[in-house]
Parts: C-alpha cells; sequence; structure tokens
C-alpha cells in the first residue's frame, strides 16, 4: 500500500526563519504534487514535480524533488506571516489518476 | 467557469436526512474527483469519474453514500441517511485528464446534527 508521509505535522515558527518540510513515499514515482490549504478554504496548487531532480521556485517557497530517496522537499525561507496555512504533498497512486495523500503539514508563521 | 464551483458552500442536516451535494467542473475537464476532510485531517479520496467510463468507487465508505455524473459536466453526490459522523467538508476536484494536476473547487461542508 502506497503510504505518503509527512514531517513536521504541525510547525511554529517565527518570520524571517528558514525551514523545510519534507515528504516520503513508499513506493516509486516520477512526480510529485504540492497543494496549499488557508484555514477554512479549499486546496490551492503550488508546485508539480515532474521528473527526478526537479526544482521549482515561487517567492519565498522552493520545492525539489528525489525520486530515488523518495522524498521531496518544501523550503521555506525568510518565513513571512503570509505563507501560513497547512501544506499537503499527493503522489500518484496505482492507478494513474488517483493521488495519495499526506496528511499534510501545519505551519504557523508568528509576526 | 474559470475555476471548479460547488454548492451548497454550508448545508447543515438532521442525523437521518438525504442531503446532496453539487460540483461543477472546469470547462473541458474530462476527470471529477471527490473527497472528503474531516476537520483537521487529509484528504480522504471517495469516488473519480473519467468521461464516460466506470467511475471508480473504492474509497466510498458505506452504501448510503453515492455519486452520479452525467457525460463531463456536472457530478452530484448523495449521501442518504446521514449520521453525525458524515461531518465534514466534501471537496470536489477536476482536471483536464487522467493523473493530471487537480484544480479544488471551494467545498462543501456538511453539518450533520
Amino acid at each position: 500500500e502506497l503510504k505518503v508521509e509527512q514531517n513536521p505535522l504541525f510547525l511554529s515558527m517565527q518570520e524571517g526563519k528558514n525551514y523545510t518540510i519534507y515528504c516520503n513515499y513508499s513506493t516509486t514515482s516520477d512526480r510529485l504534487y504540492w497543494y496549499r490549504q488557508d484555514p477554512g478554504k479549499s486546496l490551492e496548487s503550488l508546485f508539480v514535480l515532474l521528473s527526478n531532480g526537479a526544482v521549482k521556485q515561487e517567492g519565498r517557497l522552493m520545492a525539489s524533488l528525489d525520486t530515488k530517496a523518495r522524498l521531496s522537499t518544501l523550503h521555506i525561507t525568510a518565513a513571512v506571516h503570509d505563507l501560513s496555512a497547512t501544506y499537503f504533498c499527493a503522489v500518484p497512486g496505482d492507478s494513474n489518476y488517483q493521488l495519495i495523500w499526506g496528511a499534510g503539514t501545519k505551519l504557523i508563521i508568528k509576526p | 467557469g474559470a475555476g471548479v464551483s460547488q454548492s451548497p458552500s454550508n448545508k447543515v442536516t438532521e442525523k437521518g436526512k438525504d442531503v446532496e451535494l453539487r460540483c461543477d467542473p472546469i470547462s473541458g475537464h474530462t476527470a471529477l474527483y471527490w473527497y472528503r476532510q474531516r476537520l483537521g485531517q487529509g484528504l480522504e479520496f471517495l469516488i473519480y469519474f473519467q468521461g464516460n467510463s466506470a467511475p471508480d468507487k473504492s474509497g466510498l465508505p458505506s452504501d448510503r453514500f453515492s455519486a452520479e455524473r452525467t457525460g463531463e459536466s456536472v457530478s452530484t453526490l448523495t449521501i442518504q441517511r446521514t449520521q453525525q459522523e458524515d461531518s465534514a467538508v466534501y471537496l470536489c476536484a477536476s482536471s483536464q485528464t487522467s493523473g493530471h494536476e487537480q484544480f479544488f473547487g471551494p467545498g462543501t461542508r456538511l453539518t450533520v446534527l
């Protein structure tokens, strides 16, 4: 059974600090998705990583994928309060349409 | 429309009543997904539609749950004889074709009293 594990599940940090969220998955996959969910809102696509070594950056967020290690990271640089949200990673399951979701990392950035 | 829409945005019902939730996918998106998200939890896959193919219902938690989709348009998720444990946000997503990036609607928050 494919499992997707995120850690930490909860992170409280100060503005201006750097941190990394990790997403491990248990089977081979050449794709991985990161989503953001603001409190009481729906999910918004952040990054689509389509190959080993893929790196994408937007603003203070950078995501990377290592398919050999079955690991993706979401790095936050000089965090700001507006980045407070829950971040989910997801990996395609056995069928090519189903996504298996991590439990989410709730990020709180204190001003 | 520009994005996935869902209605109603909020639904409060009494235990034992039936509810129907609606999803309008992005025009041209052939794939449609329903998920359930309990408070503070991740996403639980419910059902998947792809064009006119038979849907994947493997995530439906019980026979009280059913969903329909007409062609590549609107989908409805029906929950019969609602129970308190059905309280959650029900999210709909669509994608251009299977395996592609999913775009989510705003969700329907269901509260069963």
